[in-house]
């Protein structure tokens, strides 16, 4: 297992159209977040599974998007309806348990760019 | 979590040690200071974390102050490839979410 995999890298969409993208984290992790950034900007938190379960959501998550993460393996994060403001790089980590040790393992990201 | 400041950007030479600062002066007894790193088009990588003790390992050194209100992210020998954004977090080890700020830009110039 070399990392979290990130899938598309990159997507260009119209505004309105949904897009959903997939994580898939490292295979031992159980804890898996959903971050993302915008240019000039640090990752922002949005949402995070233990295992299946969503645990914790940012006010950031907004009707329009869902996450699943079904049987407690890959992630994915789905975004309807999308606007010109969800343009941003979308960043999956995972980790075994707490942050602890190590912290997150972040994978790549998915750029998205709504037009 | 604590809130940090970092200086917004840095140059450093090659092949010379780059130190990054950070202050956290309202991190309270529980939260360590986490180091991630950002290089253009990836994700955050992890560098080193430490709660009061200083910290080495083969990326780099954590200088924490006595009182804990303040580190520094020392990078021993710089090169190009760790040009980057570092980001400087205050948080505990159970918590969830990192806030991550907007980081120190370095770039390391030949």
């Amino acid at each position: 297992d070399t990392g979290v995999s990130q899938n598309p890298r990159h997507k260009i969409t119209k505004r309105g159209q949904n897009v959903t993208f997939r994580c898939d984290p490292i295979s031992e992790h159980n804890r898996l977040y959903w971050y993302r950034q915008t240019l000039g900007q640090g990752p922002e938190f949005l949402t995070y599974f233990q295992n299946e379960a969503q645990l914790e959501k940012s006010r950031l998550l907004s009707d329009r998007f869902s996450a699943e993460r079904p049987k407690g393996s890959f992630s994915t994060l789905e975004i309807q309806r999308t606007e010109q403001g969800d343009s941003a790089m979308y960043l999956c980590a995972s980790s075994l348990g707490d942050r602890g040790s190590l912290g997150y393992t972040f994978g790549s990201g998915t750029r998205l760019t709504v037009v | 979590d604590a809130k940090t400041t970092q200086p917004p950007s840095m140059d450093c030479a090659e092949g010379r040690a780059a130190n990054l600062p950070c202050n956290h002066s309202t991190i309270s007894g529980n939260e360590y200071v986490y180091w991630y790193r950002q290089i253009h088009s990836q994700g955050p990588q992890y560098i080193i974390h430490g709660l009061k003790n200083n910290e080495t390992n083969e990326m780099a050194s954590l200088i924490i102050t006595e009182d804990r209100k303040s580190s520094t992210l020392i990078l021993p020998h710089a090169t190009l490839r760790d040009t980057a954004v570092y980001y400087c977090i205050a948080a505990s080890v159970t918590g969830n979410q990192f806030y991550f700020g907007t980081g120190t830009s370095l770039t390391v110039i030949p």
